[in-house]
């Protein structure tokens, strides 16, 4: 059991739309980290968040944003979209700053068309 | 985007054989996390290392945080079918201002033969 819940499960979108993804901890986790991974390579760590903030950030445009809500809850979202954002876009939890060993939810699969 | 190199890329093994894959990197890591991925899944963890030199079992795979804090091993014995995936290492590291992110490896897709 991973502890993260992600949704949706699936998206597909066309060029210059916008999208939301979303990312639920389990209760007590602090730390919610989004990674972009296109179709066979590698994860691409995208925004760290811990208590309400953000934390760090990756090589991402502007137009990759999100938030944390007070339940640690956390969205990503994606404005103008291109064909190179399809990916799957994973959510990983970890306790807090300190012990931030990252647990992964499933992902969420975006095609953009 | 910023990975670390990971070797081998892919191997095919037959089932029962050992495999050893390792993650390099040019920067000093003081956490480095083994995960396996399905198809359409999330990573799921494997093994956490936590200090130079840690060497850490979890079932059939054993990984190695290496002394220079450059480098892990991870090894998995005796081989089975549901061995099959891709495995990423991920390294922690920690920048002068005191943020830190996880580098992920390229990943090492592994195929078991029966």
């Amino acid at each position: 059991e991973a502890g993260v819940t992600q949704s949706p499960t699936h998206l597909i979108k066309t060029r210059g739309q916008q999208v939301t993804l979303r990312c639920s901890p389990i209760s007590g986790h602090t730390s919610v980290y989004w990674y972009q991974q296109a179709l066979g390579l590698g994860l691409q760590f995208l925004l760290w968040y811990d208590e309400g903030e953000e934390r760090n950030r990756g090589n991402f445009p502007p137009r990759f944003s999100g938030r944390q809500f007070p339940n640690y809850s956390s969205e990503l979202n994606v404005n103008a979209l291109e064909l190179e954002d399809s990916a799957l876009y994973l959510c990983a939890r970890a306790r807090d700053r300190a012990r931030d060993t990252q647990y992964f939810g499933p992902g969420t699969r975006l095609t953009v068309l | 985007g910023q990975q670390l190199n990971q070797s081998p890329q892919s191997m095919f093994i037959q089932e029962g054989e050992d495999v050893s894959m390792n993650c390099t990197s040019s920067s000093i890591f003081n956490t480095w996390l083994w995960y396996k991925q399905d198809p359409g899944e999330g990573p799921v963890l494997l093994i956490a290392l936590y200090k130079a030199g840690e060497l850490t079992s979890n079932g059939r795979l054993t990984a190695q945080f290496g002394i220079t804090r450059k480098d892990s091993f991870l090894n998995i014995s005796a081989s089975i079918p549901s061995d099959v995936g891709i495995y990423f290492c991920a390294g922690r590291e920690v920048k002068a201002s005191g943020t830190y992110k996880y580098i992920f490896g390229t990943g090492t897709r592994l195929k078991v033969l029966a």
